[in-house]
């Protein structure tokens, strides 16, 4: 079964510095891989998705992921972070069997130093 | 185009009580899915509907049911409500392009939740 870890519960940034959010899942083949946000009391965004081809997958937001089959890793960087980016990260896996089932890690939230 | 619709936002009942939850998916997309939210066991995938049957499930128990009808519109109910089920229910829609391993490529689009509080 398909499973992913965010290993870091809680990231404490500087406004203006460089982030990067981890991610690990475990799938027998190559997963589809989603990071989505959540700002309070809202629903989740979608930023970006790596389905298959280039490893290096840009998203809205400045955001990028870099999928890395050898560490099983799909890690979520931005250069420069805005206070507007303070809020709750999840990645997502879903199989190739084709079912709609995403499987989350158990979130990373951020919150940005002025 | 409007984006995921669920209502109600808030919701709160007592012990024993049912309740339903409503999602309106964004027009053209045929998929619904539902995802329960909590502290303790974060993002839990519940069922997912598609052409008015259920598709996929999780592992949830008997009380968690839902439907979908023939303009896509979804609702899932709880009954015999229980203090463990206060949560945040997420409804996300999907185009559902293409069935078999493609069907997995389908982006679902996430509503803002219905936040339900057990008393």
């Amino acid at each position: 079964a398909q499973s992913v870890t965010q290993p870091d519960i809680h990231i404490t940034v500087s406004e203006g510095a460089s982030l990067e959010l981890r991610c690990n899942y475990s799938y027998g083949a190559t997963p589809y891989l989603f990071w989505y946000v959540q700002s309070p009391g809202q629903g989740l965004q979608l930023l970006l998705k790596y389905f298959s081809g280039d490893t290096l997958v840009q998203g809205i937001k400045g955001f990028e992921a870099e999928f890395k089959r050898s560490q099983s890793s799909f890690n979520l960087r931005k250069p420069s972070v805005h206070w507007s980016d303070a809020a709750e990260y999840f990645c997502a896996v879903v199989g190739l069997q084709g079912a709609q089932k995403l499987v989350f890690g158990q979130g990373t939230r951020l919150t940005i130093n002025p | 185009k409007a984006g995921v619709t669920q209502t109600p936002r808030y919701l709160i009942k007592t012990r024993g009580q049912q309740v339903t939850l409503s999602c309106s998916p964004i027009s053209g997309h045929r998929s619904v899915s539902w995802y329960q939210q909590t502290p303790g066991q974060g993002l839990q995938f519940l069922f997912e509907y598609f052409s008015e049957t259920q598709r996929n499930k999780g592992n949830f128990p008997g009380r968690f049911s839902g439907r979908q009808f023939s303009n896509s519109r979804s609702e899932m109910n709880v009954s015999t409500l229980e203090l463990g089920d206060s949560a945040l229910y997420l409804c996300a829609s999907s185009q559902d392009l293409a069935g078999g391993p493609q069907l997995a490529k389908n982006i679902q689009y996430f509503g803002a939740g219905t936040r339900l509080s057990v008393l």
